[in-house]
């Protein structure tokens, strides 16, 4: 069974500044099936990046997807207040289907 | 547009069934899951079932205990959960899951409280 561990538990970001989030698997997994959702407080989680690095159907270029083997990043450019969130990753293997812990964002 | 209903609050050893409303979308095309959130936790995977129902799949915790199924001449998936545990307590989601492209969830259910407590 893949396990997911994000680093770190909390990021603390002035606005316009660049954050960096880290999921790091178990073993080595295919890009592919490693995805990165946002959930605002109080909301449904959001599809941000599937298969690594692809932008979801209206995610902004603010967000970006890296990484394969077992180093997987997603990257906010520039933090926007609005970007305050819990983003947490995915794999979605034919064994496994398993979250990471999350990461909660927030304001410095 | 993914609609949850039924959660309740329910004592421990009890049973509760969740469903899952399904539009804007043919839904017999789709597998679909149900994920969970312990108050202030993370997502944890729950179930799924395959688009024409005849595969299921469950976490080990849930194993035995819960069942989901769906009616796609309703377009719904259901959840029904028995031998309830304090520690089921959580928002249930049921959530679409894309399949084509490598894409995983790409729809949410905004969710719905399930409460196990005496």
């Amino acid at each position: 069974e893949i396990v997911l561990t994000q680093s770190p538990g909390t990021l603390s970001l002035s606005p316009g500044e660049r954050g960096t989030l880290s999921c790091r698997a178990s073993q080595t997994i295919s890009r592919n099936y490693l995805a990165w959702y946002q959930q605002k407080p109080g909301q449904a989680p959001r599809l941000l990046i599937y298969a690594a690095s692809s932008r979801a159907t209206g995610i902004p270029e603010n967000f970006s997807g890296s990484g394969s083997g077992t180093d997987f990043t997603l990257t906010i450019s520039r933090l926007d207040p609005e970007d305050i969130a819990v983003f947490y990753c995915l794999y979605f293997g034919t064994s496994s289907f398993t979250f990471g812990q999350g990461t909660r964002l927030e304001i410095k | 547009q993914l609609v949850e209903s039924g959660g309740a609050l329910v004592q421990p050893g009890g049973s509760v069934r969740l469903s899952c409303e399904a539009s804007g979308f043919t839904f017999s095309d789709h597998w679909m899951y149900w994920v969970r959130q312990a108050p202030g936790k993370g997502l944890v995977w729950v179930s799924r079932v395959y688009n024409d129902g005849t595969i299921t799949n469950y976490a080990d915790f849930v194993k035995g205990r819960f069942t989901i199924s769906r009616d796609n001449s309703k377009d719904t998936v259901f959840l029904q959960m028995n031998s309830l545990r304090v520690e089921d307590t959580a928002v249930y989601y049921c959530a679409r899951y894309w399949g084509r492209g490598y894409i995983p969830l790409d729809h949410w259910g905004r969710g719905t409280l399930v409460t196990v407590s005496s």
